[in-house]
C-alpha cells in the first residue's frame, strides 16, 4: 500500500536554529498538508499546499514557517528560528482530491527544541 | 469556525466486547465529511472510517461502524468484537465540503482494550 514517508523520525535542535522536516507524499496525490500535535494535545492544522502554492494556512503558521516542494517528490516544512513551544509531532499528509477524502498521514517527525 | 468535541478522554473495554466512542461537532455547513482516525502508540494517524454528510446510511468498515445523527450533529464510533490491537487514541475529525480541505480534530479518546 502506498505510504507517505517522513524524515527524520526524531530531531533534536537548539532554540533559535532552523530545521527542515521532509516528506515524500504518495506519488499521484496532488494535495499536501502539514499538521502538528503537541504532546498530549489534539492534532492541529498548519498548512495545505496545492499546485505549488499555499492554499490555506492557520494562525499557527506564521512567518517563521514555510513550505516548499523543491522537486517532484519532496514536500518540506521549514521552521526558521525554533522556539521551545515548537516541540511537537509534525505530521505530513497527502490526498488525491481536495475535499471529502481522508488523507494518508506519514508516521510523523518528533521535533524536540532544547 | 467548526468545532469537534469528544467528551470521553479515556475508555476501557474487554476483549471481544463492543464499545462506542462519542463525538459531537458544530457547523453551519450542510455538506461536509466526518472521519475517525486511530493513533496507536507508534503515533501514526490511521484512517478508520469516513462518512459523507449527505448520505443517510451509516458507514461501516468491518468491525467499525458509525452512528451519524445529522440533526443532532453527532458522530459516534462503534467498535465490535474489540481486539487488543484496537488499543489507541481515537480522534474524530471534521472536513468542510466547500473550498476548505483541512481537518478539524477533536481532543481524542484513549481506548484501552483489556483481556
Amino acid at each position: 500500500e502506498p505510504e507517505v514517508t517522513q524524515t527524520p523520525s526524531h530531531q533534536v535542535t537548539q532554540m533559535g536554529q532552523e530545521v527542515i522536516l521532509r516528506c515524500v507524499p504518495i506519488s499521484n496525490h496532488l494535495y499536501f498538508y502539514w499538521y502538528r500535535q503537541i504532546l498530549g494535545q489534539k492534532v492541529e492544522f498548519l498548512v495545505s499546499f496545492y499546485n505549488n502554492e499555499i492554499s490555506e494556512k492557520s494562525e499557527i503558521f506564521d512567518d517563521q514557517f514555510s513550505v516548499e516542494r523543491p522537486d517532484g517528490s519532496n514536500f518540506t516544512l521549514k521552521i526558521r528560528s525554533t522556539k521551545l513551544e515548537d516541540s511537537a509531532m509534525y505530521f505530513c499528509a497527502s490526498s488525491e482530491a481536495r475535499t471529502g477524502y481522508g488523507y494518508t498521514f506519514g508516521s510523523g517527525t518528533r521535533l524536540t527544541v532544547v | 469556525a467548526q468545532t469537534v468535541t469528544q467528551s470521553q478522554p479515556e475508555m476501557s473495554v474487554q476483549e471481544a466486547e463492543t464499545v462506542t466512542l462519542s463525538c459531537t461537532y458544530d457547523t453551519s455547513e450542510n455538506n461536509y465529511y466526518l472521519f475517525w482516525y486511530k493513533q496507536p502508540p507508534s503515533r501514526q494517524m490511521i484512517l478508520v472510517i469516513r462518512q459523507e454528510a449527505y448520505k443517510q446510511q451509516n458507514a461501516t468498515e468491518n468491525r467499525f461502524s458509525v452512528n451519524f445523527q445529522k440533526a443532532a450533529k453527532s458522530f459516534s464510533l462503534k467498535i465490535s468484537d474489540s481486539q487488543l490491537g484496537d488499543t489507541a487514541m481515537y480522534f474524530c475529525a471534521f472536513m468542510g465540503g466547500g473550498t476548505a480541505s483541512k481537518l478539524t480534530f477533536g481532543t481524542g479518546t484513549r481506548l484501552q482494550v483489556t483481556l
